[in-house]
């Protein structure tokens, strides 16, 4: 089971480079969203969907674009990277809500330096 | 909003020693707890949650937890750790009826021999 697959999991990138970040399930979950990791701070909300065509913002959405054009894919957009964005990014899915007791399912992480 | 607090950022203990996370929350609705673990250089993976029920909730890997409401705690316990427990390990909450989660920053367990 494939489960959660981001890509690429490293990337450099030059400063005002754009890039997209793409995470699929295969799992048929309706949730999906992206957290960004940086030392010392956790693991923060950039964007989540609850469901095709309906995205909406986290904690830290500045400088991120996100689209859900179908259940599985729900890639992460970087318009103008900046060395603030160097972190690890991580993609979650999950059936439903939490109230229904369905996990929250992480993919592997995408490691992105920019230079 | 809610908010996360682990109060500990490294906890370095022996091995076959017990060990306790500390984490607190604030949160102005009902929410749901997790504990996840994160080993080197990989993905979260779920130890434990507490959605409802009994407030002693067991998880993977021989850890438990408590929910403590009037304290708004929800401490990740273990009686005995090995090495292979080295690892961060982040405490998360739910509001009900979502499927985001506010992380804390995070516990660095380190199991020396």
């Amino acid at each position: 089971n494939a489960g959660v697959t981001q890509t690429p999991k490293f990337q450099v990138l030059k400063t005002g480079q754009s890039m997209t970040l793409q995470c699929a399930q295969d799992m048929n979950h309706e949730y999906m969203s992206w957290y960004r990791q940086d030392p010392g701070m956790g693991l923060r909300l950039i964007h989540y969907s609850v469901g095709a065509g309906i995205t909406d913002q986290g904690e830290v959405p500045n400088g991120y674009n996100v689209s859900r054009s179908t259940t599985e894919d729900f890639p992460l957009r970087l318009l103008s990277a900046a060395p603030s964005q160097t972190s690890v990014y991580f993609c979650a899915s999950s059936k439903s809500r939490t109230s229904s007791g369905n996990t929250i399912y992480f993919g592997e992480g995408s490691w992105l330096t920019v230079v | 909003a809610q908010s996360v607090t682990q109060l500990d950022s490294q906890v370095p203990v022996f091995e076959e020693a017990p060990v306790e996370l500390r984490c607190n929350y604030s949160s102005s609705v009902s929410v749901y707890l997790f504990w996840y673990v994160q080993y080197p250089n990989q993905g979260l993976q779920l130890l434990l949650k507490y959605l409802s029920g009994s407030t002693l909730v067991k998880g993977i890997n021989g850890f438990e937890a408590e929910f403590n409401k009037s304290q708004t705690s929800f401490h990740l316990r273990k009686p005995s750790v090995h090495i292979s427990d080295t690892a961060e390990y982040f405490c998360a909450v739910s509001d009900k009826g979502y499927s985001t989660l506010t992380f804390g920053k995070g516990t660095m367990l380190l199991v020396s021999p």
